[in-house]
Formats: C-alpha cells, structure tokens, sequence
C-alpha cells in the first residue's frame, strides 16, 4: 500500500535560516508526491508537487522540494525561512484504485513548523 | 476562480444529536473528497464521489455517517447521532477528474465539529 512518513512532529528555525520538513515514502510504480501547508483554522493549501522530470520541484511561498529516488524521500525545503511560515505541514502520495484508474491521497501525520523571530 | 466552499465553518452539538455540513467544489471539478481530520493527525478520507457517483465510501462509518452528491455538483456531509469522537475538522476537497495525469486536490476551508 502506498504511504508516506514524516519523522518529526515539530521542527524549529530561526527566521532567515534555511528549512527542511521530511517526509520519506513507500509505494508500487511511479511515485507522485504533494506537500500541503495548513495555518490555523484554515484547509490545507497546495504548496508542490512531483510527477516526473527535475528532481527539484519549486512551489508556491518560495518553497521547493527535492525528489531522492535512490533514499524514497521527497523533503521540503526553503532557503531563508520566515515567522509567518510556522504552520501544520503535510506530505501526501497518490494511491491509485485498483482496475478503475481513479485516485487518492494518503497523508502522513504531519510536522509543525515554528519559525522564532 | 472561486475555491471550495463549505459551511458551516463551526458547529457544537451534544451528542446523539444530527449535524450535516455542506461543500460546493470548484466550478468543473468532477471529483470531490470528505475527509475526517482529528486533531494532531493528518486528514482521512471518508468518502470519494466522481460526478454523482461513489468511488470509495470504504472508511465512511456508514452506520452514522452518510453523504450525497445529487446532481453531480454540492455534496452533503451527515451525521447521525454524533458521537463524542466525532470531534473533528470535516474538509472537502475537489479535483477536476480522478483518473490518470494526477491531478491537485483543492481543499475548502473545513467546519470545525465539536460533540459535547
């Protein structure tokens, strides 16, 4: 079954640091990949994601995540962070029906993210 | 373009009592998810429509929980009776087909559930 994990609940940071939000998977075939961001009492906005091609995907916010086929992680990443990206942080994969061609998403438990000033 | 809608954004109710929530997709997207997120977890999917039909109900506790989508656009959440564990972040998501190039889920704001 597909899956993914985020190892860490929390990760900290100082604001201009740089940023990275783990996330490793397991699936069958080719692997497609999203990362969601969610603030406080808000849905999960769509940050990224990997279908194929370049190995570094750049998404919304200045963030970017990088594919690593060989160690089956897909990590999140961000060069200088910022107080206002401290947010709940999900990385999901695609799960495919079996013989209907429809799809889903499988979530892994999620990591905050607290940005220090 | 307008992103999914749903409503209300909270609600407490006492347990054993009902509660239904409502989501409108994006305009065209033929696919729409319930999913259940309890707190400090990520979410789960309850249930899957494509157009007005159900894809995956496989983890939708069909005893209390029920959904429709009639005509293929709004869908309706219900629960009844509620129980404690209930408590939750219902969201809504939608994409614009289920099949094949994989496609984004666009996600609505949620409606916060509390069961007293």
């Amino acid at each position: 079954a597909q899956s993914v994990a985020q190892p860490e609940d929390q990760v900290n940071v100082a604001e201009g640091n740089p940023l990275t939000v783990k996330c490793t998977y397991s699936v069958s075939g080719n692997p497609y990949l999203f990362w969601y961001v969610q603030y406080p009492n808000r849905g999960l906005q769509f940050l990224l994601k990997y279908i194929t091609g370049d190995n570094l995907v750049k998404g919304s916010y200045g963030f970017e995540a990088e594919f690593n086929k060989s160690q089956t992680s897909f990590h999140l990443k961000k060069p200088s962070a910022l107080v206002s990206d401290s947010a709940l942080y999900f990385c999901a994969v695609r799960a495919d029906y079996e013989s209907t061609g429809f799809q889903k998403l499988v979530f892994g438990t999620g990591t905050r993210l607290l940005v220090s000033p | 373009e307008a992103g999914v809608a749903q409503s209300p954004r909270y609600k407490i109710i006492e347990k054993r009592q009902s509660v239904a929530f409502w989501c409108n997709p994006i305009s065209g997207h033929a696919t729409l998810y319930w999913y259940q997120q309890i707190l400090g977890q990520g979410p789960k999917l309850l249930i899957q429509f494509q157009n007005n039909g159900v894809v995956d109900d496989s983890q939708l506790p069909k005893d209390r929980f029920s959904a429709e989508r009639l005509k293929g656009v709004d869908s309706t959440l219900k629960i009844q009776p509620a129980k404690l564990e209930d408590s939750a972040v219902y969201l809504c998501a939608s994409d614009a087909r289920g099949g094949g190039r994989p496609e984004t889920q666009y996600f609505g704001p949620g409606t916060r559930l509390l069961v007293l």
